[in-house]
């Protein structure tokens, strides 16, 4: 199975600064033969179910905001919020589809205002 | 819209059985992979399983295999996942959420039902 390795585990920011999260694969998940990184970003709010936010490493889903940006390939990540507001706290997790056999996910990153 | 409604949650005994149901509408269900993933008390999130969209194809996590199946029927809609041998360690709450054609990053979820294995 590829791990996906999370840091912090969480991470207080003040409003309207930037908030910065790792994630990191045991092994590489970019596919050559369509240059793609199969890597997903979530957000869960509390008693919600999670919400994609970016997928192919850096394609934001429709709708989220563009202060959220994914940057990153082969085995290390980061999603960015350039400016944090009160309404994106939450946990944020990163999941890699690489492997479809197993497909698996970071242990979170809980963020939260300072 | 698309939407995923969850039912069959609930409370069962340690060694029970389960089936799970997630009842797919909005778009052309059997266009896409589904999987079910689950979160339990406090815990991050945790895949169970996957099927491809025709459901030629299914997929478990070591932690299920032998214990969960993953099925699908795309006339009706429905994705469903049947689990037996319960143990309290299956105790969370389980998502069905849809996949993006072949590809499983998961664009839309389910809101989610618990499920309590306790005697």
């Amino acid at each position: 199975d590829i791990v996906m390795t999370q840091s912090p585990d969480s991470l207080a920011v003040s409003l309207g600064e930037r908030a910065t999260i790792n994630c990191k694969s045991s092994q590489s998940v970019f596919y050559s033969s369509n240059n793609k990184n199969y890597l997903a970003w979530y957000q869960q709010k509390p008693g919600q179910p999670p919400r994609l936010l970016i997928y192919w490493a850096s394609t934001r889903e429709f709708g989220v905001p563009d202060r959220f940006s994914g940057s990153g390939s082969g085995t290390d990540f980061t999603l960015t919020i350039s400016s944090l507001q009160a309404e994106d706290v939450a946990v944020y997790y990163c999941q890699q589809y690489y492997n479809t056999l197993s497909l698996t996910f970071g242990g979170g990153t809980k963020v939260e205002i300072k | 819209e698309v939407q995923l409604l969850e039912s069959g949650g609930g409370l069962v005994q340690p060694g029970g059985s389960l089936r799970l149901s997630c009842e797919f509408s909005g778009i052309t269900f059997r266009g896409y992979v589904m999987t079910w993933v689950r979160q339990g008390p406090g815990k991050g999130l945790e895949w169970v399983s996957g099927i491809s969209g025709s459901g030629d194809s299914t997929y478990y996590a070591d932690s299920v295999k032998g214990r969960f199946t993953i099925s699908r029927d795309n006339f009706n809609n429905t994705l469903f996942l049947q689990i037996k041998s319960l143990r309290a360690e299956d105790t969370a709450v389980y998502y069905c959420a849809k996949g993006y054609y072949d590809s499983y990053y998961l664009d839309h979820w389910g809101q989610g039902m618990l499920v309590t294995v306790s005697s």
